[in-house]
């Protein structure tokens, strides 16, 4: 999966507990994103990041944060996890956008279950 | 808000039959739109780009089409296989010209033998 690792694959945490999810890329590529895939709403993005210390809000970013204090590690925080939080969780990564390929490369998924 | 749509319904062919398969968007006229073929359990993966000016592109056995002026674009797979068989994403630029793509909810393919 293009030099994409996410941590864990699986979890499962109970109401009110933090969560972090790790992504860690070796393509030295700028932009990374956390995406949550649910069955009828399709991926969904939560934040995204240009650069080390860069990140922005996507479209569902309510009770989730972000941090990029190095080039390959992306960490997707659930402060107090609920259970519309129980979701696949899909790192993307992709080069420079001034780049004539704009596409992304995904990692395998973190399955997430909050009881 | 920008919106895509894609069948929900799993498309159900034969092999060797071309599978086509639509992708329409509202509100908004991207400068590219993408197609991303996702198997069960693991990420999508990167099939191919279509630039706002190009009408067609095309990679092996797959074909994309991009009407503007319909605000549609269709994916072609010609002679089918079983091992096509996935669901297939589309997937545009953001109308803030940010660093984000949007993507549909998928269109899943089966491939009968």
């Amino acid at each position: 999966d293009a030099g994409i690792t996410q941590s864990p694959r699986h979890k499962v945490t109970e109401t009110g507990t933090p969560v972090t999810l790790r992504c860690h890329q070796t393509e030295n590529h700028r932009y990374m994103y956390w995406y949550r895939q649910d069955p009828g709403h399709g991926l969904r993005l939560i934040h995204y990041s240009y650069g080390v210390k860069d990140t922005d809000k996507g479209e569902v970013s309510d009770g989730y944060s972000v941090s990029r204090s190095k080039t390959e590690d992306f960490l997707l925080t659930l402060e107090s996890a609920t259970s519309s939080q129980t979701s696949v969780y899909f790192c993307a990564i992709s080069e420079d956008r001034e780049a004539t390929n704009e596409k992304l490369f995904f990692g395998s998924g973190t399955q997430l279950s909050v009881l | 808000s920008q919106k895509i749509e894609q069948n929900s319904e799993a498309l159900n062919i034969q092999e060797g039959k071309t599978a086509t398969l639509t992708c329409n968007y509202t509100n908004y006229s991207p400068a590219y739109l993408q197609w991303y073929r996702q198997d069960p359990g693991r990420g999508p993966v990167f099939l191919l780009l279509i630039r706002e000016n190009e009408k067609e592109k095309r990679k092996e056995r797959l074909k994309v089409t991009f009407d503007t002026t319909l605000k549609q674009s269709l994916f072609h797979i010609t002679a089918s296989q079983p091992a096509d068989s996935a669901t297939y994403l589309c997937a545009l630029d953001s109308m803030d010209s940010s660093y984000k793509l949007i993507f549909g909810s998928g269109t899943r393919l089966l491939v009968r033998p």
